[in-house]
């Protein structure tokens, strides 16, 4: 299996733009999770979803965030408009069966907005 | 609230040395603890994971050790080799609350030639 794919890998945008992040989690699995990290405040778990469906985004910053997950192997997390504290580099990560099981990781993108 | 904390923040150390990176949450009811190791410009992969009823894992050069009552972890790294350079993150799942891992700000480990 080719992991957790995640794209962009680095994301470069004005201020006010829109910013969508896409993945695609591993083959079977039913947990899907998106994390932001920064240096000061490191992996922040933002939204969690178990077959398709959220069942917590009490991490989701403001309005101006939203994921998606329209099947079983795609998820977009979109930020709009973008502002320069939004850069951070986000990680999808997905697993079996939620929680108790190991989350494997994608490489993240990494965003800069300007 | 549970809080993670790591310490130190970073480790530089002569190849070949055995070395201890640690670990600790401040509510000690917890599900399970796992270890993650992040490459730079890659995500993390999970090396350990202990559940709240095991006191240790190992996997090869690595052991992992859990002491609930102190709200304790460490990782112990044998020998260790420059290919083991990367940032060692902790992370907490509460037994209260089924759907959050709390991580820590992880150690960066630099192994020298």
């Amino acid at each position: 299996d080719a992991g957790v794919i995640q794209s962009p890998r680095h994301e470069v945008t004005e201020m006010g733009q829109e910013v969508t992040l896409r993945c695609k989690p591993i083959s079977g699995h039913n947990s899907l999770f998106w994390y932001r990290q920064t240096m000061m405040r490191g992996l922040e778990l933002l939204i969690y979803f178990n077959n398709n469906v959220p069942i917590d985004d009490s991490g989701m910053p403001e309005d101006r965030f939203s994921a998606k997950m329209p099947n079983a192997s795609f998820s977009t997390l979109k930020i709009q408009p973008s502002e320069p504290r939004d850069s951070a580099v986000y990680f999808c990560a997905s697993s079996l069966q939620g929680f108790p099981d190991t989350q494997y990781f994608g490489p993240g993108t990494r965003l800069t907005v300007l | 609230k549970q809080e993670v904390t790591q310490i130190p923040a970073a480790l530089s150390v002569p190849e070949g040395e055995n070395l201890v990176l640690n670990c600790s949450f401040t509510d000690s009811a917890i599900y399970n603890l796992q270890w993650f190791r992040q490459d730079p410009g890659k995500g993390l992969t999970s090396l350990l994971l202990i559940q709240s009823s095991q006191r240790e894992q190992t996997s090869g050069r690595l052991n992992a050790s859990l002491d609930k009552s102190s709200g304790r972890s460490t990782l112990y790294i044998a020998a260790s080799q420059p290919g083991d350079s990367a940032t060692y993150l902790c992370a907490v799942k509460d037994a209260g609350n089924n759907r959050k891992l709390i991580w820590g700000l992880g150690t960066s480990l630099a192994v020298n030639p």
